[in-house]
């Protein structure tokens, strides 16, 4: 069974930068979309960022355009999310999911917590 | 496209069926709209039970059910067990954006 494990997330002051991590395995990475959704403790899930197979076309929410950058590296089967000038509001769970090609996000990781706080 | 549109919760009993909406649904000429639904346990991750509207990923029991009306996506879930008391989410995804609904609490009587 493939798995998506995030790492990287932590407790940040406002304004400063986090870069989190998501390691695929048992599953060629190359091939899929993927994509980045946050929630909020207590709150609804929000997409952050998708990026496509070869990284070269990436899209953001209008909540984190400008402040995010999503990456890939397929040769170590990894996915990043670069956060910079980091807000209180970005407080929550960072999953990773994998684009099921299909328009839905059909597999997780277990998710990152970034607390945004001074 | 506007906000997805959940209740905040809906409660059933044992057996019985339960369907939640989710308004705002609408169509752009010439894009592709998906519509997904999942199912978030307190503290895990989210899970796919219906994507394309209608279909179920493989493991996902036929008690799921997705459907669509209009600008609304329903989910069905009949016979209900303790083991769907959970939150669940609809999903619109399209070519520019990808939007989640509220999410709706479904309590299990």
């Amino acid at each position: 069974q493939f798995q998506l494990v995030e790492s990287g997330g932590g407790v940040v002051q406002p304004g400063r930068s986090l870069r989190l991590s998501c390691a695929a395995s048992d599953f060629s990475f190359k091939y899929y979309v993927m994509h980045w959704v946050r929630q909020a403790p207590g709150k609804g899930l929000e997409w952050v960022a998708v990026t496509t197979y070869d990284g070269a076309k990436n899209y953001y929410a209008d909540s984190v355009k400008g402040r995010f950058t999503i990456s890939r590296d397929n040769s170590k089967n990894t996915l990043y999310l670069q956060m910079k000038s980091l807000r209180p509001e970005d407080t929550a769970f960072y999953y990773c999911a994998r684009d099921s090609g299909a328009g839905a996000f059909e597999s997780w990781g277990q998710g990152t917590l970034v607390t945004v706080s001074s | 496209h506007s906000a997805l549109t959940q209740p905040a919760s809906v409660s059933g009993s044992l057996g019985q069926s339960i369907t939640i909406s989710c308004n705002g649904i609408n169509s752009d000429v010439g894009d592709y709209n998906y519509v997904s639904w999942y199912q978030q346990y307190p503290g895990k991750a989210p899970k796919l039970i219906i994507y394309d509207v209608t279909h179920r990923p493989s493991g996902v029991s036929n008690r799921f059910s997705g459907s669509k009306s209009g600008n609304t996506a329903s989910l069905t879930i009949s016979g209900l067990q303790t083991e769907d008391e959970a939150d669940y989410y609809c999903s619109l995804y399209t070519s520019t954006n990808k939007i989640f609904g509220g999410g709706t609490k479904l309590t299990v009587l």
